[in-house]
């Protein structure tokens, strides 16, 4: 089983703070995807990563994957209350089903 | 439709009661997967279908569950004798291919009493 593990679980901060979000796993994987999930909705994909050392900019979304494939980091620059949801990493090894984070809960206050 | 419906959006059952829940892909998409989801947390595996086959059901908790997709279209997932533990948000998602985006419904939220 590849278990990807996400820190922080949860996370409160003001608006305009920056924050970063870390998905760690032992498995190697051939790519990587980062989704934000809000309450009563599926998740919606927000990238998706697949070179070792890849960093990819989304407005003020910054996303890395680790040079050995195993890990990835979500960087929120000015975070704004729109950010807020449930942010959770993915991977996928070759032509095999995703399997999920366990989440990153983040709540943006005004 | 434009998305992945999924129906119904809310289901409240007696433990020991049978359930289906209903998925429709986007048109034209050849991949469907299940996913299961308590609160607060990742999605979980359950089921992916390429076509009319089940590519991978080692997600499936026990002989309770079953999903099927006859047509390569709509697929029903299947839960026999409910519990309990049953209870959770179960996904449904979609993409033209295996590797492609995958594409969610809104789930439908299971609540066993």
């Amino acid at each position: 089983t590849q278990l990807l593990e996400q820190s922080p679980q949860f996370l409160s901060i003001q608006e305009g703070e920056n924050l970063t979000v870390y998905c760690n796993s032992s498995s190697v994987f051939s790519s990587l995807q980062w989704y934000r999930q809000e309450p009563g909705e599926g998740p919606v994909l927000l990238v998706t990563v697949v070179t070792g050392g890849e960093v990819k900019k989304l407005k003020r979304l910054t996303f890395q994957f680790g040079d050995a494939r195993k890990d990835s980091s979500l960087h929120i620059t000015a975070a704004q209350p729109g950010d807020t949801g449930l942010y959770l990493c993915a991977g996928r090894t070759g032509y095999q089903k995703v399997t999920f984070g366990t989440g990153t809960k983040l709540q943006v206050i005004p | 439709g434009a998305g992945v419906s999924q129906t119904p959006s809310n289901k409240v059952t007696e433990k020991g009661k049978y359930v289906e829940l209903r998925c429709d892909p986007i048109s034209g998409h050849t991949a469907l997967y299940w996913y299961r989801q308590s609160l607060g947390q990742g999605p979980e595996f359950l089921i992916y279908f390429q076509g009319t086959g089940a590519a991978d059901d080692s997600g499936l908790p026990n002989d309770r569950f079953f999903a099927v997709r006859p047509e390569g279209s709509v697929s029903t997932l299947k839960i026999q004798r409910t519990e309990r533990g049953d209870s959770a948000v179960y996904l449904c998602a979609s993409s033209l291919f295996l590797n492609t985006e995958a594409f969610f419904g809104q789930g439908t939220r299971l609540t066993v009493v």
